[in-house]
């Protein structure tokens, strides 16, 4: 069946703009959760949305970073005013609540700030 | 100190040899130990998911868990080119929601 699906897979910005970036998961996957990976940080978690249950938004490095999930389905990632520090790769995962750990990965959104 | 610590190669390797790729950690209360394998420019792709300390077999990969040593392992036996990419340890514990804590990863070449 389909995986994790994200859009786009690369985004050039300038700095001080907004981006969304939208993530598709699994299809009966009720568990979604934000990445994002950088030279030197490796994969840091973002944030997590199970459910109907409010998101678990601890990753999140600054408020310029916010993330909602409309029907349970489609999440999109809004970085706002980007600075060049944002750049890096914003992996989206879903997974069946029964197994949270069993995380699928989408393809990721390469973001540069320029 | 990051939590989970796993270096970063790159490690060369000829075709046919057996890999071990392995990671450290500190936090005492990770239960949950998954390897994930990330080819360039793709997302990461989950190889093995165990549950506490043992052994888990799954065609030419070997998972083990050490937590009294707190080190985990990744066995790859009969090594192939197509497995050269980066491999990723990843931990979770009973309480700290559903946040994977990830390793830097390992990059590995398959030589040919």
């Amino acid at each position: 069946g389909a995986g994790v699906s994200q859009s786009p897979s690369n985004k050039v910005t300038e700095k001080g703009k907004d981006v969304e970036l939208r993530c598709d998961p699994i299809s009966g996957h009720t568990a979604l959760y934000w990445y994002r990976q950088s030279l030197g940080q490796g994969l840091e978690f973002l944030i997590y949305f199970q459910g109907n249950s409010a998101p678990d938004k601890s990753g999140l490095p600054s408020d310029r970073f916010s993330a909602e999930r409309t029907g349970g389905s489609v999440s999109t990632l809004t970085i706002q005013r980007t600075q060049q520090e944002d750049s890096a790769v914003y992996l989206c995962a879903s997974s069946l609540a029964s197994s949270y750990n069993e995380q699928f990965f989408g393809p990721g959104t390469r973001l540069t700030v320029l | 100190q990051k939590e989970v610590e796993q270096d970063p190669g790159p490690l060369s390797v000829p075709e046919g040899a057996i890999v071990s790729l392995n990671c450290t950690y500190s936090n005492s209360a990770f239960q949950y130990f998954m390897w994930y394998r990330q080819y360039s420019r793709k997302g990461p792709e989950l190889l093995m998911y165990t549950y506490s300390s043992g052994n888990k077999e799954d065609g030419r990969f070997t998972a083990q868990v050490d937590k009294s040593s707190k080190y985990i392992s990744l066995f790859i036996r009969d090594s192939q080119p197509s497995d050269s990419a980066t491999y990723l340890c990843a931990m979770s514990s009973n309480n700290a929601g559903n946040m994977l804590t990830f390793g830097g990863g390992t990059r590995l070449m398959v030589k040919p």
